[in-house]
């Protein structure tokens, strides 16, 4: 079976400072990924998915940028973090393992700038 | 483009009265459709999916949607609210190569 892990669970970063979220999924190859920011009361907000190692394709222009160096991890990274970068970081993938239509999510990363 | 519009941010209901959340999309080709559940500070989880083949689709805790084109809805139902149904729903379309695109969610309140 496939499994998708997200970490770390949580975290506290002050402003202006870097960020590196990790996202691996096991049990499936050629994976689509795609991060997800959950704002409160914004519902979810498509950042960036990929289709394959070095594909990344970005949806909302920001501070924040994501890398596939892996066939299976999916790293979400930030040079300085804003205020406006809090929130509920979900990671999710996608492929003929389970449906190429349907998602399939992490457990998610809360972050919190201050 | 597809989108989806869920209507009602929250719905209150009763402890073993009907559950009723609803989802209308748009979308240019035939859509695929999805119900996730949220529960707090967690991922989202599949509840069930529609994807051409029975019109009305059976998911996990009971749970099950109608797809109506004619109306453009997939909504959402359960004869009877659990407690444990308490959370956030997310109803969410794609056409089969795209990533989903979710609707804003809504948060069900089950009443003791």
């Amino acid at each position: 079976s496939q499994t998708i892990h997200q970490w770390p669970a949580t975290l506290v970063q002050p402003v202006g400072s870097p960020l590196s979220l990790e996202c691996t999924v096991e049990g499936t190859s050629n994976p689509n990924l795609y991060w997800y920011r959950q704002a409160a009361g914004r519902g979810l907000q498509l950042l960036f998915y990929s289709v394959g190692i070095g594909q990344i394709s970005s949806e909302v222009p920001q501070n924040l940028s994501a890398s596939r160096p892996q066939d299976r991890q999916f790293i979400l990274s930030s040079k300085k973090l804003l205020l406006s970068d809090s929130g509920f970081y979900l990671c999710a993938w996608s492929g003929l393992a389970g449906g190429t239509d349907t998602q399939y999510f992490g457990p998610g990363t809360r972050l919190t700038v201050l | 483009a597809q989108s989806v519009t869920q209507l009602g941010s929250h719905v209150s209901v009763s402890e073993g009265a009907l559950v009723l959340l609803r989802c209308n999309y748009s979308s240019s080709v035939p859509p695929y459709l999805f119900w996730y559940v949220q529960y707090p500070n967690q991922g989202l989880q599949l509840l069930l999916k529609y994807t051409s083949a029975a019109t009305l689709v059976k998911g996990i805790n009971g749970f099950e949607a109608e797809f109506k084109k004619s109306e453009t809805s997939f909504h959402l139902t359960k004869p009877s609210a659990h407690m444990s149904d308490a959370a956030e729903y997310f109803c969410a379309v794609s056409t089969g190569n795209t990533p989903l695109v979710f609707g804003k969610g809504t948060r069900l309140s089950v009443i003791a």
